[in-house]
């Protein structure tokens, strides 16, 4: 079965710092582009980052350029989002999801991760 | 501000179709075919639904229909069921900036 599973997500103060991970199963993981995708409670989906198969590119939101970082280690099968200087607008539900052989689709969706920042 | 433009919501009745835009620019929809459509039940994960403008994955049902016209993506419902009750995501590939950008997402309701 394909999936991926997210964990990481905490209640965290502004300027805080924190990694969430994504792991993967059922596919072949360094096949593929992996993105981060969130949604802040009751609000639509926003693109957060990509990383390419090899991990040798990566693209981020203007709204976390920066800030974040994307990484994955294939031969864990996982994904990596370093989330430091994080705001109160960073708080959200962080999906993981699985690229295509296509630009900007996402055909494998985890369940997601929530952080939340507050002081 | 959400980079394309998706209506806030639409409804239907059982058994009607219904068609939902995503309205970008040149440099996204109107630019490649790497239009994508997502469905999202209330605390459910995103699925995937149209990729590459009109492609369906393997097992999603063909009442769902994409296509494009200039900067306009469509996503069609044919024969409404109370299950396709859900928000609705368009994304586009775009050379402006970030790789991907989403629609705000629209809200259908079958009455």
């Amino acid at each position: 079965e394909v999936q991926l599973v997210e964990s990481g997500g905490v209640v965290i103060q502004p300027g805080g710092s924190l990694r969430l991970s994504c792991a993967a199963s059922g596919f072949t993981f360094d096949d593929y582009t992996m993105h981060w995708v969130r949604q802040a409670p009751g609000k639509g989906l926003e693109w957060v980052s990509l990383i390419t198969w090899d991990g040798g590119s990566s693209y981020y939101a203007e709204s976390v350029k920066g800030r974040f970082t994307i990484s994955r280690d294939n031969s864990r099968n996982s994904l990596y989002l370093q989330m430091n200087s994080l705001r109160t607008e960073d708080t959200a539900l962080y999906y993981c999801a699985k690229g295509t052989t296509s630009r900007a689709s996402m055909d494998v969706w985890g369940q997601g991760t929530t952080v939340t920042v507050s002081s | 501000q959400s980079a394309l433009t998706q209506p806030a919501s639409v409804s239907g009745s059982p058994g009607q179709s219904i068609t939902l835009s995503c309205t970008g620019t040149s440099n996204d929809v109107g630019a490649y075919n790497y239009v994508s459509w997502y469905q999202q039940h209330p605390g459910k994960a995103p699925k995937l639904l149209i990729y590459d403008v009109t492609d369906r994955p393997s097992g999603v049902s063909h009442r769902f229909s994409g296509s494009k016209s200039g900067n306009t993506a469509f996503l069609t419902i044919s024969g409404l069921q109370a299950e396709d009750g859900a928000d609705y995501y368009c994304t586009s590939y775009t050379i402006s900036g970030t790789p991907v950008v989403f629609g705000g997402g629209t809200k259908l309701t079958v009455l």
